[in-house]
């Protein structure tokens, strides 16, 4: 079957870095994004890696192994406004997004 | 319109009662897929269309179907609504391409009694 495995929760303080962790067991492999979903609200995209190695993106980062079926997201200076759910998501190869359930990051002040 | 919409917002169904979500983007996109997001599990797919006039079943199907008549439009409709379709219903839009990445409406809150 087919499987993203991601931590339920995770707390970090404002300021800091958090890394959030994501691996995926699917048929195929044709890229993984990466989404962020604020309470109530529609999932935004963050960020896509179909080669190994890390992506950066302002203040966000995101890295890829394949041969691993590994992936992080990692957020610097962590703002208030990050507290959100972040989406780890694998593109098959049917070329259909399989979704793991989601890590709800929660920062302290 | 800028984007993709959804309407209803939210909607108290009983069940056994007929439903149709709407989904509308104005960006051209040509692929279109239908979500549901519950507690405690990742999105799961129930329909998509990779071009007006086509249709194709996800992970998710039973109860529900999909048309797609135009680029535009892409409706959901629950025939007969039971209890375990109280969800989240996201409608996402997507241009075929090397990303393909997805876009998501506001979604729809459906609860059936």
């Amino acid at each position: 079957g087919q499987n993203i495995d991601q931590p339920t929760e995770m707390t970090a303080t404002e300021g800091a870095i958090v890394q959030i962790n994501c691996t995926y067991q699917t048929s195929g492999f044709n890229g993984l994004f990466w989404y962020q979903q604020h309470a109530g609200e529609a999932p935004t995209f963050l960020s896509y890696n179909v080669l190994d190695g890390l992506e950066e993106k302002g203040r966000f980062s995101s890295f890829l192994s394949r041969s691993k079926g590994y992936s992080y997201l990692l957020l610097k200076e962590l703002q208030m406004k990050d507290s959100a759910s972040y989406l780890c998501a694998v593109r098959d190869s049917n070329y259909q997004l399989i979704w793991g359930a989601g890590t709800k990051l929660i920062i302290k002040p | 319109i800028a984007g993709i919409t959804q309407a209803p917002t939210s909607q108290i169904l009983a069940a056994g009662r007929r439903m149709t979500l709407r989904c509308t983007q104005d960006m051209r996109h040509n692929a279109m897929y239908w979500y549901r997001q519950d507690l405690g599990l990742g999105l799961r797919l129930i329909h998509y269309s990779n071009t007006a006039g086509t249709t194709g079943k996800g992970e998710v199907p039973d109860g529900y179907s999909v048309s797609r008549a135009n680029t535009d439009d892409f409706p959901l409709t629950l025939a007969s609504a039971v209890p375990s379709q109280t969800s989240v219903y996201f409608c996402a839009s997507s241009l075929a391409g090397e990303t393909d990445t997805q876009y998501f409406g506001p979604g729809t809150r459906l609860t059936v009694l």
